[in-house]
């Protein structure tokens, strides 16, 4: 059971825009705690998508963005694409005993 | 163009060790530091612990603490994961992955490598 929680599946149909969702405790979305954010395509490694709640990685599209606002955070992208499809994980750090850097249970995204 | 480059996949049994290497190349190795994540089949990320390439210190998750040790050989540029006492529930994909932002630990994690296989099976 992740400390982070995500649902875990979001779909859509290419064009249309998803949004994904990830709450924790206090231990772990306190207002100086970043959110960042993972894309992980089938077979791949996990690659940065959004860090420190809203910014993105040069070469990351503008169609990725992200929020943050008390204890939750979401991942929006608009305009969905095939390529799209992948697994997405938000991670913070925690303040609790359990460790210091945690991630969300990850969330599959469908392009219907 | 910067590179995390992780050695190859590994088969142990039970109670053996397993020792992970992550080369890295394409920037100064000691600006950085280096966390070890792994992810078991068909499951989600699960953070292991964080070296600093700059002084070697390490910062252990509680879950696996007592049984890995992270070290950093900053001649070759190569991060070390071993991980000892290996069980069943240790098979899984091993990340090493690159902190963010130079000299500040923790923040989020911009380069990742390849991933290494480890399978415990008798």
């Amino acid at each position: 059971q992740s400390v982070l929680t995500q649902p875990p599946s979001v779909s859509g149909a290419p064009g249309q825009r998803v949004t994904i969702s990830c709450t924790g405790s206090s231990s772990n979305f306190r207002a100086d705690y970043d959110i960042h954010w993972y894309q992980q395509l089938p077979g791949a490694a996990p690659k940065l998508l959004i860090y420190r709640n809203i910014n993105r990685p040069s070469g990351v599209p503008d169609r990725f963005s992200g929020s943050k606002s008390g204890t939750s955070a979401s991942l929006a992208i608009t305009g969905l694409q095939a390529e799209d499809e992948a697994d997405y994980y938000c991670q913070s750090y925690d303040s609790s005993l359990s460790g210091y850097v945690v991630f969300g249970g990850g969330t599959k995204l469908t392009v219907l | 163009q910067v590179l995390l480059e992780q050695s190859g996949t590994e088969v142990k049994e039970p109670g053996a060790s397993v020792k992970v290497s992550c080369k890295t190349s394409g920037y100064t190795f000691t600006s950085y530091g280096i966390s070890w994540v792994r992810q078991a089949p068909g499951q989600g990320l699960e953070w292991m612990g964080w070296i600093s390439a700059n002084n070697g210190n390490t910062i252990y998750a509680q879950k696996v603490q007592g049984r890995v040790t992270m070290a950093t050989d900053t001649y070759t540029s190569t991060a070390y994961m071993e991980l000892r006492s290996l069980r069943s529930d240790d098979t899984a994909m091993y990340y090493c992955a690159r902190d963010s932002t130079p000299m500040v630990p923790l923040i989020a994690f911009d380069i990742w490598g390849q991933g290494t296989m480890v399978t415990v099976s008798s």
